[in-house]
């Protein structure tokens, strides 16, 4: 079964500062990777998605980045920080029947 | 716009008694759909997956697609404190590739 490990748990950050959140996946080779963003108590939107190292694809502009630099490794980063970053940041790869699966995600307050 | 709206937007049910959410889409192209709970603070959980038209059931959890009616539906039986949570319909057409579309949510609370 594959596992989701994102990091921090947690970050509070000074609007302007940069920012990097990662996103390990272990036990799936080649995994579809995901970046969701969460406000509080909201709905899901899809940031990113890579279907292989060096790819990724931006579905919506928010001042947001991100990378894969490995295989089983997803990060999602910023130069600048806006009040709009915050909320909770979710990593999820896809599984058997194309069934996404998530990670615990990554608080973020800018302040 | 949203394209999978969710109703109720909240729910309270007694322990023992059965909840239902419901979701309707806007895009006939929506042909797959999952439902998923989040816990307050974690990541959301997969909780079934229904692709075909009827009910899908997995233990006190049945789904229910009817794709000429754009509607899917949640019924969970001996509802627990447990499932008290965030729930989520989302749903994936077969063009759009790698883009799963969230419904707003549904607030389950379970009281005793």
């Amino acid at each position: 079964a594959q596992t989701i490990h994102q990091w921090p748990v947690a970050e509070i950050k000074a609007v302007g500062s940069p920012l990097s959140l990662g996103c390990t996946i272990k036990g799936k080779s080649s995994p579809n990777l995901y970046w969701y963003w969460q406000a509080t108590g909201g709905t899901l939107q899809q940031l990113f998605y890579s279907i292989t190292v060096g790819q990724v694809e931006s579905v919506v502009q928010l001042n947001l980045s991100a990378s894969r630099p490995k295989d089983d490794q997803f990060i999602l980063s910023t130069e600048k920080l806006l009040l709009s970053h915050s909320g909770f940041y979710l990593c999820a790869s896809r599984g058997s029947q194309n069934t996404l699966y998530f990670g615990a995600g990554t608080r973020l307050s800018v302040l | 716009q949203q394209k999978v709206q969710q109703s109720p937007e909240s729910l309270s049910v007694p322990e023992g008694g059965m909840a239902s959410l419901n979701c309707t889409s806007s895009d006939r192209n929506f042909q797959y759909f999952w439902w998923y709970r989040q816990h307050s603070g974690e990541g959301p959980k997969a909780l079934m997956s229904i692709f075909s038209d009827g009910d899908k059931k997995e233990g006190r959890f049945t789904a229910h697609l009817n794709k000429a009616s754009l509607h899917v539906s949640l019924h969970i039986r001996d509802s627990q404190p447990s499932d008290s949570a965030l729930y989520f319909c989302a749903a994936r057409a077969t063009s759009s590739g790698q883009k799963l579309v969230f419904g707003q949510g549904t607030i389950l609370k379970v009281y005793l």
